[in-house]
């Protein structure tokens, strides 16, 4: 039973396209997020959504567009692809938003990206 | 500028000792503080966590300790086996509302010796 999935795991594409990347979470959960993790292993958050509204969108280029078409689903979509997008993507999923939530944050598997 | 740092990007240690992981944070309004153990190829797993107002917390093997006038947090692994052989993630958070989320520092990769 897998918890947060995410499709692709590996994406290999040039540069200037568009992709998308797809994160379903079957616990039940209000608040989706979509993180990054650069070749520095730094995991940065970029987008969270609750109950399909977005909440946290952080300084993200808007060539970046989540899209929530219900609580369990929120996929990423990417315009116009550049070599500094290539990183590891990962989605999570939580009940909420506050402290105790934060706890039970749940992270998909990634998506490793590559732009060349 | 980071927020939450980890200065040893990795530590080895022999099984059935002790492992100490440190993690030091900037930001005197974070509240919250966990630690993550992440696994090649999968994503973070939740480890432990300690509010603002312990200074202490233990879940069987893993201690977390707070020192908030020094703005610092450890996590300790006793005895340590080989399967914690992972990198630890230590994130911390302040309570913004509706937008609360995790600052994360760039881990630390633990390596346990049989």
């Amino acid at each position: 039973d897998t918890a947060v999935s995410q499709t692709p795991k590996y994406l290999v594409t040039q540069m200037g396209n568009d992709k998308s990347i797809k994160c379903e979470q079957n616990l039940g959960h209000d608040t989706m997020y979509w993180y990054k993790q650069d070749s520095k292993k730094f995991l940065k958050i970029m987008f969270s959504y609750n109950n399909k509204e977005l909440i946290i969108n952080e300084t993200v280029p808007n060539r970046f567009s989540p899209k929530s078409p219900d609580k369990a689903h929120l996929n990423l979509h990417i315009n116009s692809l550049e070599l500094g997008d290539s990183a590891v993507y990962f989605c999570a999923s939580s009940h909420g938003t506050g402290g105790a939530d934060l706890v039970s944050q749940y992270f998909g598997p990634g998506t490793r990206l590559t732009v060349t | 500028d980071q927020q939450v740092k980890q200065n040893s990007p990795s530590l080895s240690v022999q099984e059935g000792r002790i492992s100490i992981l440190n993690c030091d944070y900037t930001n005197s309004m974070f509240d919250y503080f966990l630690w993550y153990k992440k696994y090649p190829a999968e994503g973070p797993t939740f480890l432990i966590s300690i509010s603002s107002i312990k200074d202490k917390n233990e879940d069987g093997r893993f201690t977390v300790f707070l020192n908030k006038s020094a703005k610092h947090l450890s996590l300790h692994i006793v005895p340590s086996q080989p399967g914690d052989s992972a990198v630890y993630f230590c994130a911390a958070s302040e309570d913004a509302g509706n937008n609360r989320k995790l600052i994360w520092g760039l881990g630390t990769s633990l390596a346990v010796n049989p």
